[in-house]
């Protein structure tokens, strides 16, 4: 099974920080990966799709990179609607797994 | 529109049996294949199974803790995704989506307690 390494577990910063998380894979697997958001007591929405590419209607702020077994998720410059928790998704090969997430709070 | 609405969960004794359906509109539903994930409370996500589209063969996968407890299954005529769990335990206690890894309902809430 791949396991997703997720860092980190929170984080804090301030509206207008630029801010990394990182999922890694336990193996290869190639760029089968999405990046999540959600807010609490909500379903969780997709961001980043096959690594790197931006969902639709989602503000270019968000990107994503990487292939292989490390990905990272770039917010350029937080606003106050992005605090909420993140994950990262591997859907190379079953079972398909999360990254633990990134609880994301306002510093 | 498109809209994934779960139903079916609630308050169950451990070692009992609950039938999840998640009616799905808006899409091509017999095209998707449409996953499972759950929620614990204060917890994160965990995918629980998936089921593919009947034209790439509707092969079915789970996660390790749910095989053989877990049954995914669809009927495209009713546009409804699934998720029969037999043997319930109290970790299974979770909110419970469905999802096509884009497209998600609201989740529904399943307890498992004595």
């Amino acid at each position: 099974d791949i396991q997703m390494t997720q860092s980190p577990s929170s984080l804090s910063a301030s509206v207008g920080d630029r801010v990394t998380i990182t999922c890694r894979a336990s193996q290869g697997i190639r760029n089968d990966l999405g990046w999540y958001q959600q807010k609490p007591g909500k379903a969780p929405k997709r961001l980043i799709y096959a690594a790197s590419n931006l969902q639709s209607g989602v503000p270019s702020r968000f990107s994503g990179s990487g292939s292989g077994t490390e990905f990272t998720l770039t917010i350029s410059s937080l606003q106050p609607e992005d605090f909420a928790t993140y994950y990262c998704l591997q859907h190379n090969s079953y079972p398909y797994s999360f990254g633990q997430g990134t609880k994301l709070e306002i510093k | 529109e498109v809209q994934l609405v779960e139903s079916g969960g609630g308050l169950v004794k451990p070692g009992g049996s609950l039938r999840l359906s998640c009616a799905a509109s808006g899409f091509t539903f017999s095209n998707a294949w449409m996953s499972w994930v759950r929620q614990a409370p204060g917890k994160g996500l965990e995918w629980v199974g998936r089921i593919e589209r009947k034209t790439d063969g509707g092969t079915t996968d789970y996660a390790a803790h749910v095989k053989g407890r877990f049954t995914i299954s669809r009927d495209d005529s009713k546009n409804t995704l699934y998720l029969q769990m037999n043997s319930l335990k109290t970790e299974d206690t979770a909110v419970y989506y469905c999802t096509t890894l884009y497209y998600w309902g609201q989740g529904t809430l399943v307890t498992v307690s004595s």
